[in-house]
């Protein structure tokens, strides 16, 4: 099955720096690369998301890089503030069995200290 | 966006009991929903994937006996622990599909399962 490693665990930044968390997986057939974001005590959100016919995507101060030969991608977080401090979780889904299946990164914990 | 809600948020039950978890879609039908389990510090496991009118899908290792999951309705599925034990305890959070599109995919916001 799918195996998705997300790094780092933990980071953290100085307010208005860049984040960036990587995530590798290892099944070339997964199509799609959403990254979740999930505040303390709080469900997970979609943040941004990636299909594997697209290199990049950006959306204001996040932005998502796909590279499918190397099956690795990344988000990149620009001017960090404290408010991007939560739990991010990168996922590979593909369909299999008729239905789409997501696997989970093991989740960064990201710290914007002010 | 749609919303998915689950219930209860959090309980506490003595070992042996089995506790129900509900997971409704409340302005969308859900063909397809999905039961995550999450331990402190660490990322969302999945479980089963609950498919309405059929059988839930389960992941390996998990004991579909002891974990079961009815998909009755297309804006209900609900999990049922069983005779749960102290290292059933754990945070379980539920998700569904809006339209069969993987890219809307919403979470539910989790249950808090305390086993004595």
């Amino acid at each position: 099955g799918e195996n998705v490693e997300q790094h780092p665990s933990t980071l953290s930044v100085q307010e208005g720096d860049s984040a960036v968390i990587k995530c590798t997986y290892s099944d070339s057939a997964s199509n799609y690369f959403p990254w979740y974001k999930q505040e303390l005590g709080k469900r997970p959100q979609l943040i941004i998301d990636i299909r594997s016919n697209v290199g990049e995507k950006k959306d204001q101060r996040i932005a998502v890089t796909l590279n499918k030969t190397a099956k690795h991608f990344s988000l990149h977080i620009t001017e960090t503030q404290p408010e991007d401090s939560a739990v991010y979780f990168c996922a590979a889904s593909l369909e299999s069995g008729g239905y789409q299946k997501v696997t989970f990164g093991t989740g960064t914990k990201l710290q914007v200290i002010p | 966006g749609a919303v998915v809600s689950q219930h209860p948020s959090w309980v506490i039950c003595k070992s042996g009991t089995s506790v129900k978890i509900e997971c409704r879609s409340l302005d969308f039908q859900a063909t397809t929903m999905f039961w995550y389990r999450q331990f402190p510090k660490q990322s969302l496991m999945l479980m089963a994937t609950s498919n309405e009118g059929s059988k839930a899908t389960y992941e390996q290792g998990v004991e579909k006996d002891k974990f079961l999951i009815n998909h009755a309705s297309l804006t209900l599925s609900t999990l049922t622990v069983t005779s749960a034990h102290p290292e059933d305890s754990s945070f379980y959070i539920c998700s569904a599909i809006l339209g069969g599109r993987i890219e809307k995919l919403f979470f539910g916001s989790g249950t808090q399962l305390s086993v004595l």
